[in-house]
């Protein structure tokens, strides 16, 4: 079965500062997909950054950048220059055959001023 | 503004009521999903529809009846629900079935079953 774990339930940061979230995952596939996703108060999924596993080179979106380490199966996510608008659930997720996306429990960033 | 458009917002229902959730994109988007959200947890993918046709059911419950009329609308018809069924019923669509059309997610339908 895949599984995706996230070990930090909460975070916090100060504004403009820099954070990292963790995720691992387990897989037997060699070409999948990694996403990290933030679920705001408005409940709405937004996609925040995306991985794919036959390339090498880490993905970056703005202030947003992964660390994929596949050999290891580690995706983390870090975030720099930290906003308050970046205060959310987020979602580390793995795709599995199919289109199915398994997700880790959450990490609950908190961004205080 | 989200894309991915799901009415009603919140929704109240009795066990023995019949109410359907409804999810619109107009992206051009052929593959559709519901997911289920419970408080604090990750989304459970419920059904995928893709090209109009179901492709995935989760092994849900037969009181959950999804439906894809065409490619921008999605319904989940509802009956006889249970009070764990309370949740977020997220809708989402991407231009295909495969990891490289990442998810849009509607902001979901808050539903309670008394």
């Amino acid at each position: 079965a895949q599984t995706v774990t996230q070990s930090q339930p909460e975070m916090s940061v100060q504004e403009a500062e820099t954070v990292t979230l963790s995720c691992t995952y387990d897989t037997s596939e060699s070409d999948y997909y990694l996403f990290w996703y933030k679920q705001p108060p408005s409940r709405q999924m937004i996609l925040v950054i995306r991985q794919e596993a036959y390339k090498q080179q880490n993905a970056t979106e703005n202030r947003f950048s992964v660390n994929f380490q596949k050999a290891a199966k580690s995706f983390s996510l870090k975030i720099s220059d930290s906003q308050l608008g970046d205060a959310a659930m987020y979602f580390c997720a793995h795709e599995t055959s199919g289109s199915r996306l398994t997700f880790g429990e959450g990490t609950q960033l908190t961004v205080n001023p | 503004d989200t894309e991915v458009t799901q009415t009603p917002k919140h929704l109240v229902m009795g066990m023995t009521n019949k109410k359907s959730l409804k999810c619109e994109q107009h992206m051009g988007h052929r593959a559709m999903y519901w997911y289920k959200q419970k408080a604090k947890k990750p989304p459970e993918l419920m059904f995928v529809y893709s090209y109009e046709k179901l492709s995935i059911n989760e092994s849900v419950p037969s009181r959950f009846s999804p439906e894809c009329p065409n490619s921008s609308l999605l319904n989940l018809h509802l009956h006889a629900l249970q009070p764990e069924d309370s949740a977020l019923y997220l809708c989402a669509s991407s231009p295909r079935d495969r990891g490289n059309s990442p998810l849009h997610f509607g902001n979901g339908t808050r539903l309670t079953v008394t």
